[in-house]
């Protein structure tokens, strides 16, 4: 069981825009910053969003992060099939003293 | 150009031990803390803990406090996970992934991963 709650599938079509939700509670989400991580089949996760909404160079715009109290959301807009993947919220936990993660959402892109 | 290089996968017996590596290359070894961070099948990935790459002094989440041992060479900008005492529960993917905040986060870049199966 997982600290934070996110949707264990998601879908679109391409071109569409999906957002997967993140939520948690006052000590984690609601205290520190989030982290996107994207996990292509049989590759290793790759940092997608920090710090809420912070992209990293080479991440493209069309890969944005908000967050508002206990929740966060990641939002893929104009999906393509290349973004086929599991992601991963993540962040620091003030109670644990260390960092917790979602159980990831499968994306298919139909 | 930073890069992670972990040790092949591995398959163990019940009870027996495995050292995984992370080589690292590229940058500063003991400018980024070293966390590790486990895959289980089915499962989201799970964060173990983290190393002090200046002092060595390791922190585990407690799920992991006990049997998971992290050590470093700072000689050769290496890395290990120890597990101990191997359970079936341990087969996984276990990855090294560097960040610049102590454990806190986020890990900016990321080992390939070693598999571990633990099976009689």
């Amino acid at each position: 069981q997982s600290v934070l709650t996110q949707p264990p599938s998601a879908s679109g079509a391409p071109g569409q825009t999906i957002t997967i939700s993140c939520s948690g509670s006052r000590s984690n989400v609601g205290s520190n910053s989030v982290t996107w991580y994207q996990q292509l089949p049989g590759t290793a996760p790759k940092l997608l969003i920090s710090n809420n909404s912070l992209r990293p160079l080479g991440v493209p715009a069309r890969f944005s992060g908000s967050k508002s109290g206990t929740s966060a959301s990641l939002t893929i807009s104009g999906l393509q099939s290349e973004d086929e993947a599991d992601y991963h919220c993540a962040t620091w936990d003030d109670n644990l003293s260390g960092q917790v993660f979602g159980g990831g959402t499968k994306l298919t892109v139909l | 150009q930073v890069h992670l290089v972990q040790s092949g996968s591995q398959l163990q017996t019940p009870g027996a031990s495995v050292k995984v590596s992370c080589l690292a290359s590229g940058y500063s070894f003991t400018n980024y803390a070293i966390n590790w961070v486990r895959r289980a099948p089915g499962q989201g990935l799970e964060w173990m803990g983290w190393v002090d790459t200046n002092t060595g002094a390791p922190t585990y989440a407690q799920v992991f406090a006990g049997r998971f041992v992290f050590s470093l060479d700072t000689s050769v900008s290496a890395a290990y996970l120890h597990i101990n005492d191997l359970k079936a529960e341990d087969t996984a993917i276990y990855y090294c992934a560097r960040d610049r905040f102590s454990g806190y986060g986020p890990a900016d870049y990321w080992g390939q991963g070693t598999l571990v199966t633990v099976s009689s």
